[in-house]
């Protein structure tokens, strides 16, 4: 059984330019987590998804950043118009009904 | 609110010595309790957690950690170190039955030497 996957593992984008980062979970697992890591810092959450509907966004910056979890298809985090300060690890999570959270391997993003 | 303090950003033990790693919690609700290891370039994996009943909790790799609620501490132990320990090391809390949003420290890393 796979665990989460998470792609790229590394993504170099230039300032202005558009991130895309994707995360397809455990098999049988329904929520997606969003979490963002900078250097030095631990992880923060960002966003809760479920299939087709965002259950909490509440860590979520309110520009440039959005998320979706379609019926099909893995998770997205897209980070639009990138700055330097975007550059950080991403890691997304997944659970299902009863189990714990499993994390990706995360996406390293650096921005030039 | 919910928080958590983790004293020492790096600790170092000799191989076969004792690790400690301290983690304090704020929380204004009965919390779940958490600690996740993270090696390098690697996603973050679990090591042991705390919900409910026994304060000792065991974890993966001869870890484990004991709840204090008095003193809102969730220290991280094990024996005897191993080079392959080498790593950093997150506390984390949620409230019950909302592991939905866990709140991370900042994280130790553990420096194992020879």
């Amino acid at each position: 059984n796979a665990g989460v996957m998470q792609n790229p593992r590394h993504l170099v984008r230039r300032r202005g330019q558009e991130a895309r980062l994707r995360c397809s979970p455990m098999k049988g697992h329904s929520h997606v987590y969003w979490y963002r890591q900078l250097p030095e810092e631990g992880l923060k959450f960002m966003v809760y998804l479920q299939k087709e509907n965002i259950i909490d966004e509440s860590g979520m910056p309110k520009e440039r950043f959005s998320a979706e979890f379609p019926k099909e298809g893995p998770s997205i985090l897209r980070i639009q118009q990138v700055v330097r300060g975007d550059s950080a690890a991403y890691f997304c999570a997944s659970s299902g009904p009863l189990a714990g959270k499993d994390f990706g391997p995360g996406t390293r993003l650096l921005v030039l | 609110a919910q928080s958590v303090t983790q004293l020492g950003s790096h600790v170092s033990v000799s191989e076969g010595a004792l690790v400690l790693l301290r983690c304090n919690y704020s929380s204004s609700v009965p919390p779940y309790l958490f600690w996740y290891v993270q090696y390098p370039n690697q996603g973050l994996q679990l090591l042991l957690k705390y919900t409910t009943g026994a304060t000792l909790v065991k974890g993966i790799n001869g870890f484990e950690a004991e709840f204090k609620k008095s003193e809102t501490s969730f220290h991280l132990t094990k024996p005897s170190a191993h080079m392959s320990d080498a790593a950093e090391y997150f506390c984390a809390v949620s409230e019950m039955d909302r592991d939905d949003k866990i709140i991370f420290g900042k994280g130790t890393r553990l420096h194992i030497l020879p």
